[in-house]
This record gives structure tokens, C-alpha cells and sequence, in this order.
């Protein structure tokens, strides 16, 4: 059963700072990997897909990179400002687990100004 | 595009009544998801539709929910006997359909916040 892990669940930073987001997953037969953004009492948006052949994805201020070998993928948020104060969530769609993402249990951000 | 849309957006019932939401996908997606998440947890799966083919469910689908998707548009998910447990945030995606080098990208709906009391 794959399971995916977020560590930390909480993270505090001021602004301006540069943010490093981890997502641990323990099945590397993903399809592909997802992250997401979730603003209080809301529905998610999607940041970034990386598909299983790509390394890294890339967005404006944000990046996402994937090692599938030691199962873990990491969203950086440059110059992090107030906005981007949100749960941050990665979910993993796996080859053999038909279309469902399984999620991790989300960061939790604050950027202060 | 106008996003995928849920109604209603809160619901508060009594334990034992039944309830139903709605989901609304994007146009032109065929593919259709219900997950539920509750507080500070991230979503799980329910269900999920290919056009009007319920082809995936998940075990935490008991039997007093029901999901369908008639005319491969729209969809409903119903819950009979409402539980204090089953108080959640009940969330609903839709992504086109799948062809090799596109994106799998889901698009999330509002959410329906259910509270059973």
C-alpha cells in the first residue's frame, strides 16, 4: 500500500525567505506526482505535475523536483511572501493503482511579513 | 473554463438522515473523482468515474454511500444513515480525457463541508 509522508506538518519562515517543502513516498512505481495548494475551508489548486520520467518541473517562483529511487520529491518556493501562506499537499498516482491519488497529510505554511 | 463547481457548499444534518451533493466537472471531462478529507488530513479517495462507468472504489466506500454519474456529466454522491463520522469535507475533481504525453492533472472542486450532529 503506498504511503506518502510530509515532513514537517508545519513550517514558519519570514518573508522573503526561500521555502523547502519534502514529500516521502514509499512505492517508487508512481505514474506521477502532483502538488498542491490549499487555502483554508477551500478546494485544492493544483501547482505542478511531474511526470515519472521527469526530474523537475518548473513554475514561476516554484520548482519541483522527483527522485524516484529513494522515493521522495521536494517543492521549492523562492522569496517566499505573505500570499503563499497555505497547506501545501503532494499526492503520488501510482501505475498500478488505476487513476486515484493517494495524498500526504500536507504541510502547513506561514510566511511572516 | 469554469471550474469544477459543488453544491451545496455546507450542509449541516442530523445523524440518521440522508444526504446528497452534486458535482459539476469541467466540460469536456470525462474523468471524474470523489475524495473526502477531513481536518488537517490530506483527501482520500472514494470513487472514480470514466464518463458514466463507475470503474474505481475505494473500501472506505461503505455501503451507505452511493455515487453515480448518469449522463457521464454531472455527478452525485449520496449518503444514507448519516454517522457523526462521517463529518468531513467532501471534495470532487475532474481531469480530461487521458491521452499518451498530456497531462493527468485533477481539478478540484469548493468542497461540500458536511456536519452531522
Amino acid at each position: 500500500k503506498q504511503e506518502v509522508t510530509q515532513i514537517p506538518a508545519a513550517l514558519s519562515v519570514p518573508e522573503g525567505e526561500n521555502l523547502v517543502l519534502n514529500c516521502s513516498f514509499t512505492d517508487s512505481a508512481i505514474y506521477n506526482l502532483q502538488w498542491f495548494r490549499q487555502d483554508p475551508g477551500k478546494g485544492l489548486t493544483s501547482l505542478l505535475l511531474i511526470q515519472s520520467s521527469q526530474r523537475e518541473q518548473t513554475s514561476g517562483r516554484l520548482n519541483a523536483s522527483l527522485d524516484k529511487s529513494s522515493g521522495r520529491s521536494t517543492l521549492y518556493i523562492a522569496a517566499s511572501q505573505p500570499g503563499d501562506s497555505a497547506t501545501y499537499l503532494c499526492a503520488v498516482r501510482l501505475w498500478a493503482a488505476g487513476n486515484k491519488l493517494t495524498f500526504g497529510g500536507g504541510t502547513r505554511v506561514l510566511v511572516k511579513p | 473554463d469554469t471550474g469544477v463547481s459543488q453544491d451545496p457548499r455546507h450542509k449541516i444534518t442530523k445523524r440518521g438522515q440522508n444526504v446528497t451533493f452534486r458535482c459539476d466537472p469541467i466540460s469536456e471531462h470525462n474523468r471524474l473523482y470523489w475524495y473526502r478529507q477531513t481536518l488537517g488530513q490530506g483527501p482520500e479517495f472514494l470513487t472514480y468515474f470514466q464518463n458514466e462507468a463507475q470503474l474505481e472504489k475505494s473500501r472506505l466506500l461503505s455501503d451507505r454511500f452511493s455515487a453515480e454519474r448518469p449522463k457521464g456529466s454531472f455527478s452525485t454522491l449520496e449518503i444514507q444513515r448519516t454517522e457523526q463520522g462521517d463529518s468531513a469535507m467532501y471534495l470532487c475533481a475532474s481531469s480530461p480525457p487521458e491521452v499518451a504525453g498530456t497531462t493527468d492533472t485533477q481539478y478540484f472542486g469548493p468542497g461540500t463541508r458536511l456536519t452531522v450532529l
